[in-house]
């Protein structure tokens, strides 16, 4: 059963589409992420939100629109895509345990690509 | 902001041989996590360390957090090609921001 489960693995898509990357976790985690890591592999925190609450936004454009249904879940929706939005985009979760954040699992990752 | 600085950037050794990746930060380190990434997969959770001179082992890699908590380092012993990746260590800045800053990463060659 894997931990935490991002759909798709791959994505290629033209400039100026919308596409929505999806990912669920099963560790029964309170907060989930979003991180991005660029070409040159640096990895940084997009979103992050606490029981369906969002708690960071880390400078991103709002073409991204992260939404959580339910806690388990975290999906993001990205408008209007740019060629600088090609990169890998990991999903992550972790467990609050009264203001400390223990267990950061994260997802394979979704190769974005966009053309 | 918390940052970590990881060194080297790049190693290539031999198999068999012991190696060391350093992972500096500017501030204190609460929560260090070392992780690894191979190609085109997720982050594979190695350990945590989060007391003064902790020391963690799993199988042939052993990581450790300095007593003043502002630099871990993870040891790979007798390398292996399965150890090949990049090795990546992300800190929680304690400050209960939710979130991991990772370092740029540490890109490992084994040569066989």
């Amino acid at each position: 059963d894997t931990a935490v489960s991002q759909t798709p693995k791959y994505l290629v898509t033209q400039m100026g589409n919308d596409k929505s990357i999806k990912c669920e976790q099963n560790l029964g985690h309170d907060t989930m992420y979003w991180y991005k890591q660029d070409s040159k592999k640096f990895l940084k925190i997009m979103f992050s939100y606490n029981n369906k609450e969002l708690i960071i936004n880390e400078t991103v454009p709002n073409r991204f629109s992260p939404k959580s249904p339910d806690k388990a879940h975290l999906n993001l929706h990205i408008n209007s895509l740019e060629l600088g939005d090609s990169a890998v985009y990991f999903c992550a979760s972790s467990q609050d345990m009264g203001g400390e954040y223990y267990g950061y699992t994260f997802g394979s990752g979704t190769r974005l690509t966009v053309v | 902001s918390q940052e970590l600085e990881q060194s080297p950037q790049s190693l290539i050794v031999q198999e068999g041989k012991n190696l060391t990746i350093n992972c500096t930060s500017s501030k204190t380190l609460y929560g260090l996590y070392w992780y690894k990434q191979k190609y085109g997969e997720g982050l594979i959770f190695l350990m945590m360390l989060q007391k003064g001179g902790e020391e963690k082992s799993h199988e042939k890699i052993t990581a450790k957090l300095d007593e003043k908590k502002q630099q871990s380092s993870l040891h790979i012993t007798a390398s292996q090609p399965s150890h090949a990746g990049i090795y990546l260590c992300g800190a929680d800045d304690g400050q209960g921001a939710q979130k991991l800053v990772f370092g740029q990463g540490t890109r490992l060659t084994i040569n066989p």
